[in-house]
């Protein structure tokens, strides 16, 4: 089945500091993929779908310069979280589905990078 | 927009069944997922609903009543590994493309 790699899995860093966080298809191509962020007992909550060769398209209330995306491959999604703050700490997680693969399979997420702005 | 509601914690015995339901508000319907995640990983997928009715799969069934805005995931021979949390998801059209919305999720805690 489809597989997609996130990476780091954990990162601390200082506050105005910026973060990089990478998302790989491994086995497919996705030309969408989507970030979401998931805060302690909460759900997750989309903040941006990830198109190959165009702009992420942001949710709403969700700063489009502070959480850069960069999908400029059909493997890779990049989320970069600058200068970030200690209530940025959150866990972030990255999912997509192989295209013409049937919905019935579902979205396949990223393990997940738990940051921890200090 | 899009709106889920489900019960944010259950409690349950080993051996038994459990029902956990999802209602959901949404435009454009196109998808009901089930998700189970344990704490601090990513979540994995369970179950596709997109037709009313029930899917069952081993000791996992879902159901789906597109009119009634209501789904719900049964398991049964419940096992202490199946405490987690569950997490609905509907996958419908907002602000003019599809995406998939998350409810907060289930917590489940199997007892002996």
């Amino acid at each position: 089945g489809a597989v997609v790699s996130q990476h780091p899995s954990r990162v601390i860093c200082k506050s105005g500091t910026s973060v990089k966080i990478e998302c790989r298809s491994l086995d497919f191509q996705a030309t969408t993929m989507f970030w979401y962020r998931q805060f302690p007992k909460q759900s997750l909550m989309l903040m941006a779908t990830s198109n190959e060769g165009s702009k992420a398209t942001y949710e709403q209330g969700v700063e489009k310069d502070k959480f850069l995306i960069n999908h400029a491959s059909l493997t890779l999604s990049t989320l970069t979280v600058t200068s970030a703050h200690p209530e940025d700490s959150s866990f972030y997680i990255c999912s997509a589905r192989e295209p013409g693969e049937l919905v019935i399979h579902g979205y396949t997420f990223g393990s997940g990078t738990r940051l921890t702005v200090v | 927009g899009q709106n889920i509601d489900q019960p944010t914690e259950m409690t349950a015995t080993e051996g038994a069944i459990v029902q956990i339901n999802c209602t959901y508000q949404t435009s454009g319907f196109n998808g009901l997922f089930w998700y189970q995640q344990h704490a601090g990983e990513a979540p994995t997928f369970l179950s596709y609903n997109v037709l009313d009715g029930l899917e069952e799969k081993g000791r996992f069934s879902s159901f789906l009543s597109r009119s009634k805005g209501y789904s719900y995931l049964l398991l049964k021979e419940l096992q202490m590994k199946d405490s987690a949390s569950y997490l609905c998801a509907v996958r419908g059209r907002s602000g003019g493309y599809q995406k998939v919305t998350f409810g907060i999720g289930t917590k489940l805690q199997v007892i002996p």
